[in-house]
C-alpha cells in the first residue's frame, strides 16, 4: 500500500520570505503522480501543483516549485515570496499512474504567513 | 461555471439518524470522488461513481455507508443510523478525465453527530 507522511505539522513564516514544506512517499510503482494541495480556512481543496514522476524536471506554478527526488521518495514544495493568501493547510497526495483512481494524502501542514 | 456544489454545508444528526450528503459535480463532469476528512488529518479516499455506476467503493465502510452518482441529479452519499465516529468533514471532487488529472473540489459537509 502506498503511504504518504508530512513530518511538519505546522510552520510560520514571514511574509515575503521563502518556505519549503517537506513530504515523503512509500511506494514499490514507478509510475505515478504527485500533488500539492492547499486548504485555506474556507475549506475548499485547491491544487496547487502536479508532478509525473516519470518528467526529471521540476514543476513550477509561479511562485510555487518543487523539488522531486524520485530515488529518495521525496515531494517537497517550496513557496517563493510568500503571501499573507498562502496562510493554508498543504497537503501533498499520491496516485498511481494504473490502476485505482484514488489520491493518497498526507496529514497535512499548517502553513501561517505572518504579516 | 459554477463550481462543485455541496449542500449541506453543515449536518448535525443525532446517534441512530440518517444523514444524507450531496454534491452536482462541475457541469461536464462524469467523475465523482468522495473523501472523509477527520480532524487534524489528510482526506481519505471512500467512493469513486461514475454516472449510475459504482466504479470504487473501497474505502466505504461496508455498513450503513452508501453511495449513488443517477442519470440526473446529484450524487449522493448516505449514512444510516449515524454514529459518534461518522463526525467528519466529507469532500465531493468531481473530474472531466478521472483523478490523475485535476480534480476539483466542494467545499465539504461537516457532519456532527451528537
Amino acid at each position: 500500500a502506498q503511504t504518504v507522511t508530512q513530518s511538519q505539522p505546522e510552520m510560520s513564516v514571514q511574509e515575503a520570505e521563502t518556505v519549503t514544506l517537506s513530504c515523503t512517499y512509500d511506494t514499490s510503482e514507478s509510475n505515478y503522480y504527485l500533488f500539492w494541495y492547499k486548504q485555506p480556512p474556507s475549506r475548499q481543496m485547491i491544487l496547487v501543483i502536479r508532478q509525473e514522476a516519470y518528467k526529471q524536471q521540476n514543476a513550477t506554478e509561479n511562485r510555487f516549485s518543487v523539488n522531486f527526488q524520485k530515488a529518495a521518495k521525496s515531494f517537497s514544495l517550496k513557496i517563493s515570496d510568500s503571501q499573507l493568501g498562502d496562510t493554508a493547510m498543504y497537503f501533498c497526495a499520491f496516485i498511481l499512474i494504473q490502476g485505482a483512481q484514488k489520491l493518497v494524502f498526507g496529514q497535512g501542514t499548517r502553513l501561517t504567513i505572518n504579516p | 461555471n459554477a463550481g462543485v456544489m455541496q449542500n449541506p454545508r453543515h449536518l448535525v444528526r443525532r446517534r441512530g439518524q440518517e444523514a444524507r450528503l450531496r454534491c452536482s459535480p462541475m457541469k461536464g463532469h462524469s467523475h465523482v470522488y468522495w473523501y472523509r476528512q477527520l480532524p487534524e488529518e489528510g482526506l481519505k479516499f471512500m467512493v469513486y461513481l461514475q454516472k449510475e455506476n459504482i466504479i470504487d467503493e473501497s474505502g466505504m465502510p461496508k455498513e450503513r455507508f452508501s453511495a449513488e452518482f443517477p442519470k440526473e441529479g446529484p450524487s449522493i452519499l448516505r449514512i444510516q443510523q449515524v454514529v459518534r465516529g461518522d463526525s467528519a468533514a466529507y469532500f465531493c471532487a468531481s473530474s472531466l478525465q478521472g483523478a490523475r488529472e485535476k480534480l476539483f473540489f466542494g467545499s465539504g459537509t461537516q457532519l456532527s453527530v451528537l
